[in-house]
């Protein structure tokens, strides 16, 4: 089976445009989940997604948000870019009561 | 009462021996622990994942502790060698595998 898929791999974005990021689950995982990384607060869960709700939610502004389709693939989009959104974006897929499997992750660099 | 704590931030050992790195929570709802390895430019992979009915889970040189009671969980890296050298996570879960916590991390480093 293959894993986690996210696209891209890096991305450079200047302060005040907004990205959007791509994650392909594995086959047959109906949840994915986003968490952001940073050298200062770790793992930060973003939202989760399951049959295209929204499912959960975490701390962060308005301006991250996401979406599943169908076929169980989710975006995330940043609007109004800050530098402080600089990070690694990871996607995780699960099934049921599985663990979460993590993709190798976008790395963002906003200037 | 969502946190997990982790420590220590950071870690050296001798090539051969023990790292040990502990983990605690405060959510009782919590019914999942699992442990994540990532190396550098790679996200997190599982590695080793124990439930509270049990009180050790051991996986080649790897082995969890659980200790309810206390509501700490710990990882044993036995005759560590320096391919295990990255950054390890605890995290908790509850309401069948929702709502993952993870704790701040470990930087492993394996002295060859």
């Amino acid at each position: 089976k293959a894993g986690v898929t996210q696209t891209p791999r890096y991305l450079i974005k200047t302060r005040g445009q907004q990205v959007t990021l791509s994650c392909s689950p594995i086959s047959g995982h109906r949840s994915v989940s986003w968490y952001q990384q940073t050298p200062g607060q770790g793992l930060q869960f973003l939202f989760e997604y399951f049959s295209e709700t929204q499912r959960n939610k975490g701390n962060f502004p308005g301006r991250f948000s996401g979406r599943q389709f169908s076929n169980s693939r989710s975006e995330m989009n940043v609007s109004t870019l800050e530098l402080g959104d600089s990070a690694l974006y990871l996607c995780a897929s699960s099934w049921g009561n599985s663990p979460l499997h993590f993709g190798n992750g976008t790395r963002l660099t906003v200037t | 009462q969502q946190q997990v704590k982790q420590s220590p931030q950071s870690l050296i050992v001798q090539k051969g021996g023990i790292s040990i790195i502990n983990c605690a929570y405060e959510n009782t709802a919590f019914d999942y622990f699992p442990w994540y390895q990532q190396f550098p430019g790679k996200g997190p992979a599982l590695l080793i994942a124990i439930r509270p009915d049990v009180s050790e889970k051991k996986e080649g040189r790897f082995t969890i502790s659980f200790n309810k009671s206390a509501k700490q969980f710990s990882l044993h890296i036995m005759d560590s060698q320096p391919g295990d050298s990255a950054t390890y996570f605890c995290a908790a879960s509850g309401n069948y595998g929702q709502n993952f916590v993870f704790g701040p991390g470990t930087r492993l480093s394996v002295l060859p």
